[in-house]
């Protein structure tokens, strides 16, 4: 069964590191999700792509965070510096384009600790 | 702004007994609307998805409603287990495609 796909699945860093997420969504699904959960409660859209384009990132900390979808396929979250606030689980899911049927299909997550 | 509330936030029950876990949402143009189990420290899966014309659908012991008008769902568990012990999210489908995350009802199932 076609599955979403992250990696890593767990990062450790440091307070003002780099960190990097990568997402491979379903094969042949052109809506990609970063949301993010923090312990407890849920998830939080940070960013929607339409194939390569961003269809909604009024939730992303620009200041820190960046996200891109060059080729339309697999998608990278960066987040610089991290701060400690920023530890939680960053999950990716995908959709079929145009479809509102709106199905999403999740991966297993990227959680994040900053200490 | 769209906003989905889930009661209760936290459910303890004995193994066997039927449960109904609660999902509102503010605005009621919607496409449809999703239930999702998380277990602990991984990600989520998909359980039911309900298109906005329906009124229900089911899966296994799963049976989950909606009521657009009145701006609510429950998810229905039949016969409970250990196994069904996780976090139940429900989200609804908006306009582009946008997902609106509830907080969660925290299960325990208990033997």
């Amino acid at each position: 069964e076609a599955e979403v796909a992250q990696s890593p699945r767990y990062k450790i860093t440091e307070k003002s590191q780099a960190v990097a997420f990568w997402c491979d969504p379903i094969s042949g699904h052109a809506t990609l999700y970063w949301y993010r959960q923090i312990l407890g409660q849920g998830p939080e859209l940070l960013v929607q792509f339409q194939d390569e384009s961003v269809v909604d990132d009024s939730q992303l900390p620009k200041d820190r965070f960046s996200a891109e979808r060059l080729k339309g396929v697999d998608s990278t979250l960066k987040i610089q510096p991290a701060e400690l606030g920023d530890s939680a689980m960053y999950l990716c899911a995908s959709s079929l384009k145009g479809q509102n049927t709106g199905e999403l299909f999740f991966g297993e997550g990227s959680r994040l600790t900053v200490l | 702004k769209q906003e989905v509330t889930q009661i209760p936030a936290a459910l303890s029950v004995p193994e066997g007994e039927n449960l109904v876990l609660n999902c509102s949402f503010t605005d009621s143009a919607i496409y449809n609307l999703q239930w999702f189990r998380q277990d602990p420290g991984k990600g989520l899966t998909s359980l039911l998805l309900i298109q906005s014309s329906q009124r229900e659908q089911t899966s296994g012991r799963l049976n989950a409603s909606l009521d657009k008008s009145s701006g609510r769902s429950t998810l229905y568990i039949a016969a409970s287990q250990p196994g069904d012990s996780a976090t139940y999210l429900c989200a609804v489908i908006g306009a582009g495609n946008m997902l609106t995350f509830g907080g969660g009802t925290r299960l325990m199932v208990k033997p």
